[in-house]
């Protein structure tokens, strides 16, 4: 069964360090997003992508974070400098070979703790 | 804007009893409703969803959920727990017609008590 999938399982930094957090979605899904759930609380929604270009974000989005897919496959994550807050379980999703169907199929997600 | 509140961070419940976690919604448009499934160190595994027809769904494990408009709305449950569904709970809804993405609730923690 297709499946999406993310690197690394676990990150350590240091706070003002760049980091990218990597993901390769289910292939011909056209919806991709970030979500990142910090500890013990919801799940937050932080972006959404679709056709190339960045199609919805949160205010949590800010201009530390951008996203990438630099090729047919992968779905990248980047966070310029870390802040301590930013520690949290961040998760990939995909959506929909066609119309947004509203189910999503999230990653096992990539752990980020900075230090 | 869409909303989801799941009352009741924690539940905690004994092998063999009822499980009903509670969501309720907040939609301006009929909504599409999603319980997610987050066992440890894992990550969200789709439970069951509606999206039009029959308002009692049926998903994997024994759960199920009915969507209720007049009261807004999809409660889960499971008529007799096991001490495999132990794990953390979401409810979702994606308003249609409006932003691709789901929003979710802040979760519920499901402990089983042997």
């Amino acid at each position: 069964e297709p499946e999406v999938t993310q690197t690394p399982s676990h990150q350590v930094t240091q706070m003002g360090q760049e980091v990218i957090l990597r993901c390769v979605p289910i292939s011909n899904h056209l919806y991709f997003y970030w979500y990142r759930q910090i500890l013990g609380q919801k799940v937050e929604f932080l972006v959404s992508f679709y056709n190339n270009e960045i199609s919805e974000k949160s205010e949590i989005f800010d201009d530390q974070f951008s996203v990438e897919r630099p090729d047919g496959s992968n779905f990248t994550l980047k966070i310029r400098s870390t802040k301590l807050e930013d520690s949290a379980m961040y998760f990939c999703a995909s959506n929909g070979k066609g119309q947004f169907t509203g189910e999503l199929f999230f990653g096992e997600g990539s752990r980020l703790t900075v230090l | 804007a869409q909303s989801v509140t799941q009352l009741g961070s924690h539940v905690s419940v004994s092998e063999g009893a009822l499980v009903l976690l509670r969501c309720n919604y907040s939609s301006s448009v009929p909504p599409y409703l999603f319980w997610y499934v987050q066992y440890p160190n894992q990550g969200l595994q789709l439970l069951l969803k509606y999206t039009t027809g029959a308002t009692l769904v049926k998903g994997i494990n024994g759960f199920e959920a009915e969507f209720k408009k007049s009261e807004t709305s999809f409660h889960l449950t499971k008529p007799s727990a096991h001490m495999s569904d132990a794990a953390e709970y979401f409810c979702a809804v994606y308003r249609t017609g409006g932003a691709q993405k789901l929003v979710f609730g802040q979760g519920t923690r499901l402990t089983i008590n042997p």
